[in-house]
This record gives structure tokens, C-alpha cells and sequence, in this order.
């Protein structure tokens, strides 16, 4: 069965743009939940979306937004670029919602660099 | 709502020795709670997974976490480091779909010394 992928691997983009960045679940999970990994800070929660729906939001500006399809594949898109925005973004899968015993597959991310 | 520390932010220890690296939680009612590791360029794989049975998990890789309610901690113990043991860890709560967030502490890097 093939894990999560997430996509592009690397992005490199200017204050001010927007970027989008993609996430394929594993087959037959239904959440998939989006992070912001920065050194010291660790994982900070940004979204989860379970059956298309968005279940919950972390303390993240609107520039940060995202959707889910009917195949469970979602994306991520940030609008308006800055600096700060430079982060590893992670995207994990799971059977059910999150925020229960499920264990979450976590992608490799997307390593996003803002110049 | 729930909340993870994570003592250390760098632990190091030699190749052999006991592995300890510190959790502690706050919720307002019996959580569950978890500890992930991530290797080098890679995302994070679940090690074990407390959910109110035991109190003494064990997970892969030989590692394990005791939940002490009295101390609101969750620490990971491994007997004998090893050097494929060098990754960053990161304790995780959830309240059990109440706040419906997994919130992840800040991660501690396990350095091994040869």
C-alpha cells in the first residue's frame, strides 16, 4: 500500500506569492491533517479535514487555507507569502479523525522557502 | 485545552546507555498520548501510543513510555541506545476528540555518542 505522498518535495518562492502545495493520503483514510514544522517550534497544527469537511483550524492567519476532495486527496494553499511562512509543511493520513487513537502516516513534507 | 512540554531540547547519550527523554502533559480529562520520531528528511512515524490500558507501553525498536497520571508524564525509555537511534522525538496529546487537536510538543533531537 502506498504511504502518503506529498508534492512538490522542495518550492522556492518570493514574499508575496501564493503556493499550493499537495497531498495524497493512503488508500481508504478519510483525514488528513496539515502541520507546520519550524526549528524550535515544532509541530504547530494547522487543519484537519475528515470526508471534505474541515474539522478544525489551528491559530493560523486566513492566508492559510485548504480543501479536500472526494478522493480524500487534499491541498494546501498560502496566499500572500512571508518570510516567517518558511517551514517543513507535513500532511498526515489516518482511518478516522485525528484527535482520537488513530495513528496518523505522516508524508515527508514539503520544505517551502520564502526569499 | 490540552498542552505537551518536552524537557530537552538536545539530549545526548552514548552508544549502550539508557535512553530517557522527558514528557509531560497537561488535559483536563485522561488523554491519549504518543510519541513519534522522525528521521533525517522523512516525516514522523508512530513509536507507541498510550490509550488507557497499560500504563507501561511498549513500541517498536525496543522503546517504551510509562503514563504516570500522579506526574502527568509520559516518558521514553530505551535500555541501550543505538546509533540508528539518533532522530528528533515528539510527544503528542489528545483529549480524545473533545478539542479534536493532536497538539505536538516542541521535539527533543537524540544525539548518540559513539
Amino acid at each position: 500500500k502506498a504511504g502518503v505522498t506529498q508534492t512538490p518535495r522542495y518550492l522556492i518562492k518570493t514574499r508575496g506569492q501564493q503556493v499550493t502545495l499537495s497531498c495524497s493520503p493512503i488508500s481508504g483514510h478519510r483525514s488528513v491533517s496539515w502541520y507546520q514544522q519550524t526549528p524550535g517550534q515544532g509541530l504547530q497544527f494547522l487543519f484537519e479535514y475528515f470526508s471534505e469537511t474541515q474539522r478544525n483550524k489551528g491559530n493560523f492567519p486566513g492566508r492559510f487555507s485548504g480543501r479536500q476532495f472526494s478522493n480524500s486527496r487534499s491541498e494546501m494553499n498560502v496566499s500572500t507569502l512571508e518570510l516567517g511562512d518558511s517551514a517543513l509543511y507535513l500532511c498526515a493520513s489516518s482511518l478516522g479523525p485525528s484527535a482520537t487513537n488513530e495513528k496518523l502516516f505522516f508524508g515527508s513534507g514539503t520544505q517551502l522557502s520564502v526569499l | 485545552a490540552q498542552s505537551v512540554t518536552q524537557l530537552g531540547s538536545h539530549v545526548s547519550v552514548s552508544e549502550g546507555a539508557l535512553v530517557l527523554l522527558r514528557c509531560n502533559y497537561s488535559s483536563s480529562v485522561p488523554p491519549y498520548l504518543f510519541w513519534y520520531v522522525q528521521y533525517p528528511n522523512q516525516g514522523l512515524q508512530l513509536l507507541l501510543k498510550y490509550t488507557s490500558a497499560a500504563t507501561l507501553v511498549k513500541g517498536i525498536n525496543g522503546f517504551e513510555a510509562e503514563f504516570k497520571k500522579s506526574e502527568t508524564s509520559f516518558h521514553l525509555t530505551k535500555p541501550s541506545a543505538h546509533m540508528s537511534d539518533a532522530a528528533e522525538y515528539f510527544c503528542a496529546v489528545s483529549d480524545r476528540g473533545r478539542d479534536d487537536k493532536i497538539i505536538f510538543g516542541k521535539g527533543t533531537r537524540l544525539h548518540i555518542l559513539p
